[in-house]
């Protein structure tokens, strides 16, 4: 399906230590977006990657897509404790975007 | 502020009973589009509106049915609720000029339903 699949679902580290998640999906995309959710509010787009970039750096963030691989990757560097949140990536493909489960995540201070 | 507006933020109803949940987007903003989300699990997508018109459809029950209206707000009406609609409710908007939506959503703060 198009819906991406988020991996792993849960992630603890420590303050300071580089997080890594994966988001994979099945069929092509216009681009794949990640969004970060605190406990009970809402979304926060974080970044977008087109399908025919490879690579993006936002801060902290740094996204890789390999659509050969239909795979995205997010890496948060130096994480923080308020780093501590749910991280979602979403495929887009025409006018239809879609949601994983997300990749919680928790940063020990 | 993400510049969405959810109402109400907290609804408590019994099983059988109808709600409307209340969305209005940021300024300028034309597409709405409404998520579910159930406890610990992702957004199912529900359903999309364009400048008043319904653009897509997800996995959203017969008993549910949304619009949007002339000033862009829109609502989602949930009826003959079950314990199993519990969920936190999201609205989102996007700019989407007409063109395949490849911008960023713009999410409110959600309305948490409770069905007893």
């Amino acid at each position: 399906s198009q819906q991406g699949e988020e991996d792993p679902q849960a992630l603890s580290i420590q303050e300071g230590e580089n997080a890594t998640m994966n988001c994979s999906y099945k069929t092509s995309i216009n681009n794949l977006q990640w969004y970060r959710q605190n406990s009970g509010r809402g979304l926060v787009h974080l970044i977008l990657i087109r399908s025919n970039e490879r690579e993006k750096h936002s801060g902290r963030l740094r996204v890789t897509l390999d659509t050969s691989k239909k795979s995205s990757s997010l890496l948060i560097t130096a994480s923080r404790a308020a780093d501590t949140a749910s991280y979602f990536c979403a495929t887009v493909r025409g006018n239809d975007m879609r949601f994983g489960a997300g990749t919680r995540l928790t940063v020990k201070p | 502020d993400s510049g969405v507006t959810q109402t109400p933020k907290h609804l408590i109803t019994a099983t059988g009973q109808r709600v409307t949940l209340r969305c209005s987007p940021r300024s300028g903003d034309l597409s709405v589009y409404w998520y579910q989300q159930s406890l610990d699990q992702g957004l199912q997508f529900l359903i999309q509106y364009y400048n008043g018109e319904e653009r897509a459809k997800g996995n959203i029950l017969e008993r549910f049915s949304a619009q949007q209206f002339p000033d862009l707000h829109s609502e989602l009406n949930l009826s003959s609720l079950e314990l199993g609609d519990s969920a936190l409710y999201f609205c989102a908007s996007s700019l989407d000029r007409g063109r395949p939506n490849t911008g960023e959503l713009f999410f409110g703060e959600g309305s948490r339903l409770t069905v007893l």
